[in-house]
């Protein structure tokens, strides 16, 4: 699987789009971007992922650049419950196989 | 629809013991997989089950083992604990479709071995 790299950690404010970047300059044709997020003691939990196309669902949407190097999560209305570590993975989606490599994330943190 | 249930949610032990876990996926789902957290390594992937067989391993020692019941669920046993198990052991599950897969996580098993 690809490597990303991601910034240590980001700050935003309350009420305001959050933009998570990733880097993945590595990335093959048929690796999917996967972003997770969590939150202190929890166990991860699945945000959004795509392939080439931009997506969005109720919680936040992926941008990926065209030569699908780099990506970013945009969360539009950051709220107090969204701090939390978000991880971007990149995988090949295999039926054999459910193993992610999480790297060390980006911390993000929502202020009042 | 229930969640993954992981238990017991804290568990200590002193090393030389070994401790069993446990991971009820979401109905439905045939794949269980483990990952295990700790501030050094981050979250490491253990193993992962589906239909009662192993079909991928990380690098963990033979100390840590796995194994899923006709149901789905799954239990991961360490054996001759060692300080560096004190973790936070997760479990996911999925419906192990092909072509974009989302795992599910369970909020863990935090182990202490003392």
């Amino acid at each position: 699987d690809a490597k990303t790299t991601q910034p240590t950690s980001m700050d935003c404010a309350e009420g305001r789009a959050a933009n998570l970047p990733c880097n993945h300059s590595t990335i093959s044709g048929n690796e999917y971007v996967y972003w997770y997020r969590q939150i202190h003691s929890q166990g991860p939990q699945y945000i959004i992922h795509g392939l080439k196309n931009n997506e969005t669902n109720e919680m936040a949407s992926l941008i990926i650049t065209e030569d699908r190097k780099s990506s970013t999560l945009i969360l539009p209305h950051a709220t107090l419950r969204d701090t939390a570590v978000y991880y971007c993975i990149v995988r090949v989606a295999v039926a054999s196989g459910s193993r992610l490599t999480f790297g060390e994330g980006t911390q993000l943190t929502v202020n009042p | 629809k229930a969640g993954v249930t992981q238990t017991p949610r804290y568990l200590i032990k002193t090393r030389g013991q070994q401790v069993t876990l446990s991971c009820s996926p979401i109905s439905g789902h045939r794949s269980v997989s483990w990952y295990q957290q700790t501030p050094g390594q981050g979250l490491q992937f253990l193993f992962e089950y589906f239909s009662e067989t192993q079909r991928n391993k990380g690098n963990f020692p033979g100390r840590f083992s796995g194994r899923q019941f006709s149901n789905s669920r799954s239990e991961m046993n360490v054996s001759t604990l060692e300080l560096g198990d004190s973790a936070l052991y997760l479990c996911a599950s999925s419906l192990a479709l092909s072509g974009g897969e989302k795992l599910f996580f369970g909020s863990g098993t935090q182990l202490s071995v003392l």
